[in-house]
């Protein structure tokens, strides 16, 4: 079975400072993790996605995520925050040979200026 | 990149009529596609994958014969709650795999209200 949790509902930062969202992860099987990102009353776009190749995976807008096996980690980054960030993030897991998603309950982050 | 249109974006009905939402991927050919559906300030829950030419399978607890879905062809599927209810009142999000490439894209919702 695969699970994953997303360790802070809200996380607020200031306009210009490093972002960091949490995501932890269990799963069966080799996992494809995904980023996306939702704004309100609106779809999800993809950040970024970890696939088995690098382990540090590079998305959209300058976000960055880290793949961590040893820690069944994939937390989301970014070195500075803009406005436009604001919006809810999730993470997401799809083990490897299966075809639905699993979500994390979202984060929602909060940029001030 | 993959485009998938979800329409219509906001609709409004009486309790007991039906409504359809339509998923299409504009530019790529998506087998499967999947439904979902989101509460106000929560996640997403899969409510059903929905395979091209042939039955959708629910998740537990989905009244299969509330919501109706149908994937006639490769790049379209639809979702039709039938007698709707306020219950039924929330956002609806679709999702469409890319054959090519096994990525994910996602439709830009509905928001259903019964009144």
């Amino acid at each position: 079975a695969q699970s994953v949790t997303q360790l802070d509902s809200h996380v607020s930062v200031s306009e210009g400072t490093p972002v960091l969202l949490r995501c932890n992860y269990s799963s069966s099987y080799s996992p494809s993790l995904f980023w996306y990102v939702q704004h309100p009353n609106k779809g999800l776009q993809l950040l970024l996605k970890y696939t088995s190749a690098a382990t540090l995976v590079k998305g959209i807008n300058g976000f960055e995520a880290e793949f961590k096996k040893s820690e069944t980690s994939f937390h989301l980054t970014k070195p500075s925050a803009h406005m436009s960030d604001a919006a809810e993030y999730f993470c997401v897991v799809r083990p490897s040979g299966y075809s639905t998603l699993t979500f994390g309950k979202g984060t929602m982050l909060l940029v001030s200026p | 990149g993959a485009v998938v249109s979800q329409h219509p974006s906001r609709v409004i009905c009486k309790s007991g009529t039906s409504v359809k939402i339509e998923c299409r991927s504009l530019d790529f050919q998506a087998t499967t596609m999947f439904w979902y559906r989101q509460f106000p300030k929560q996640s997403l829950m899969l409510m059903a994958t929905s395979n091209e030419g042939s039955k959708a399978t629910y998740e537990q607890g989905v009244e299969k014969d509330k919501f109706l879905i149908n994937h006639a062809s490769l790049t379209l599927s639809t979702l039709t709650v039938t007698s709707a209810h306020p219950e039924d009142s929330s956002f609806y999000i679709c999702s469409a795999r890319d054959d090519r490439e096994y990525g994910y894209t996602f439709g830009s919702g509905t928001r259903l209200t019964v009144v």
